[in-house]
């Protein structure tokens, strides 16, 4: 059975920093890991999808890396502002669903 | 038709009463899935259609538990005699069908919140 885990759960940082969320999975059989952004009550917001057979995903101040043999993904964000402040969730395809890992918590300083 | 809708957008109801939820996806993704999520974890899958079939079902999905998707369009959720454990968000998330080799991204609606008293 799949895990997902997120490391950290929450993180506070100043605004301009950059930062890397981590997210780590048992099974590296996967079909493709998405992240997420999810504001407060809100839905998910896609950020970034990386295919199996992709090492990577930018899309501006993100970036996105998968590891499968180690079971890893980093989420990079550059140059942090107070409006990056969310809950950031991966994601892991293994067959026909995604398993969600809980989530970091991000809030960042003005 | 800019995002997936879903309506209601909060539920109130008392324990032992039926609840439905609807959600619209983008019209053009064939794919349709069903989650659930509770504060402070992250969404936990229910149930998945392809056009108006529904291919799996998570053990999370009690007999009180009923999905539909009819003409393979918008889908309802319904939940009968709900217990208060049946409180949390629902999400609904679609996605389209890409080529051989590549897997597709999902979509989020807003959610339903249902809080069972």
């Amino acid at each position: 059975k799949q895990e997902v885990t997120q490391i950290p759960a929450a993180l506070s940082v100043p605004e301009g920093e950059n930062l890397v969320l981590n997210c780590s999975f048992t099974d590296s059989a996967i079909y493709n890991l998405q992240w997420f952004r999810q504001d407060p009550g809100k839905g998910l917001t896609s950020l970034l999808l990386i295919q199996s057979s992709q090492r990577e995903q930018t899309s501006g101040r993100l970036n996105a890396s998968l590891d499968k043999s180690s079971g890893r993904s980093t989420l990079y964000i550059a140059a942090s502002q107070p409006g990056d402040s969310a809950t950031y969730l991966c994601a892991v395809r293994g067959g026909q669903n995604f398993v969600f890992g809980p989530g970091t918590r991000l809030s960042v300083l003005p | 038709d800019t995002g997936v809708s879903q309506d209601p957008r909060h539920k109130i109801t008392k324990r032992g009463q039926n609840v439905t939820f609807r959600c619209d996806p983008i019209s053009e993704h064939n794919r349709l899935y069903w989650y659930r999520q509770t504060l402070g974890q992250g969404p936990e899958f229910l149930t998945y259609f392809q056009n108006e079939a529904q291919l799996e079902k998570s053990r999370l999905l009690s007999d009180r538990f009923s999905a539909e998707r009819p003409k393979g369009s918008f889908s309802t959720l319904e939940i009968q005699r709900t217990e208060q454990g049946d409180s949390a968000m629902y999400l609904c998330a679609s996605s389209p069908k890409l080529g051989r080799g590549f897997y597709d991204e999902q979509f989020f609606g807003p959610g339903t919140r249902l809080t069972v008293l």
